[in-house]
């Protein structure tokens, strides 16, 4: 069975210095990763995904993940935090043929 | 164009009673997928609907159940409602199935809750 896990349940950072919200994961097969965003009240919002190729993906609002193959690592990377990233983030696996499955997510809290 | 749309935005039902939850996906999207998201469990899969077939099931009794309809329109139905039920039911939509690994649109949810 696949899984993922977010080890973290919050993650404090300063405005401006890089953040880093980490991802586990287990499958069977290859893996397809993904990053998502939840903002209050707001459903999720996809920021970036790797499916093959560059082990370095680049997202959406400045994010990009790193997959780690050797480590079944995808953790997310940001270089500046700004005040507007705190959010949920949740990191979701799938093998072929089977659904997304979502970590538990982790709170980014940036403070200025 | 519209985004995902889920209506109602809160429902307050008490035990043992049904609801019916509805999404409207985004225009041209055939998949629609179903999760509950509590802060003990995070996020689970329900079911997936595509083209008014439901391609894949999550582990969930038989008390929750959904359909799709033509227009890709999708709706949700719990029965025999329970207090464990009480959670935010999220609704995301796709061109194609997630099988196609394409990302995932959401709406902002139904917040139900069980007394």
């Amino acid at each position: 069975a696949q899984s993922v896990a977010q080890p973290e349940d919050q993650v404090n950072v300063a405005e401006g210095n890089p953040l880093t919200v980490k991802c586990t994961y287990s499958v069977s097969g290859n893996p397809y990763l993904f990053w998502y965003v939840q903002y209050p009240n707001r459903g999720l919002q996809f920021l970036l995904k790797y499916i093959t190729g560059d082990n370095l993906v680049k997202g959406s609002y400045g994010f990009e993940a790193e997959f780690n193959k050797s480590q079944t690592s995808f953790h997310l990377k940001k270089p500046s935090a700004l005040v507007s990233d705190s959010a949920l983030y949740f990191c979701a696996v799938r093998d072929m043929g089977t659904m997304l499955t979502f970590g538990g997510g982790t709170r980014l809290m940036v403070k200025p | 164009k519209a985004g995902v749309t889920q209506t109602p935005r809160y429902l307050i039902k008490t035990r043992g009673q049904q609801v019916t939850l509805s999404c409207s996906p985004i225009s041209g999207h055939r998949s629609v997928s179903w999760y509950q998201q509590t802060p003990g469990q995070g996020l689970q899969f329900l079911f997936e609907y595509f083209s008014e077939t439901q391609r894949n099931k999550g582990n969930f009794p038989g008390r929750f159940s959904g359909r799709q309809f033509s227009n890709s329109r999708s709706e949700m139905n719990v029965s025999t409602l329970e207090l464990g039920d009480s959670a935010l039911y999220l609704c995301a939509s796709s061109l194609g199935t997630q099988g196609f690994n394409e990302k995932l649109f959401f709406g902002s949810g139904t917040q139900l809750s069980v007394l």
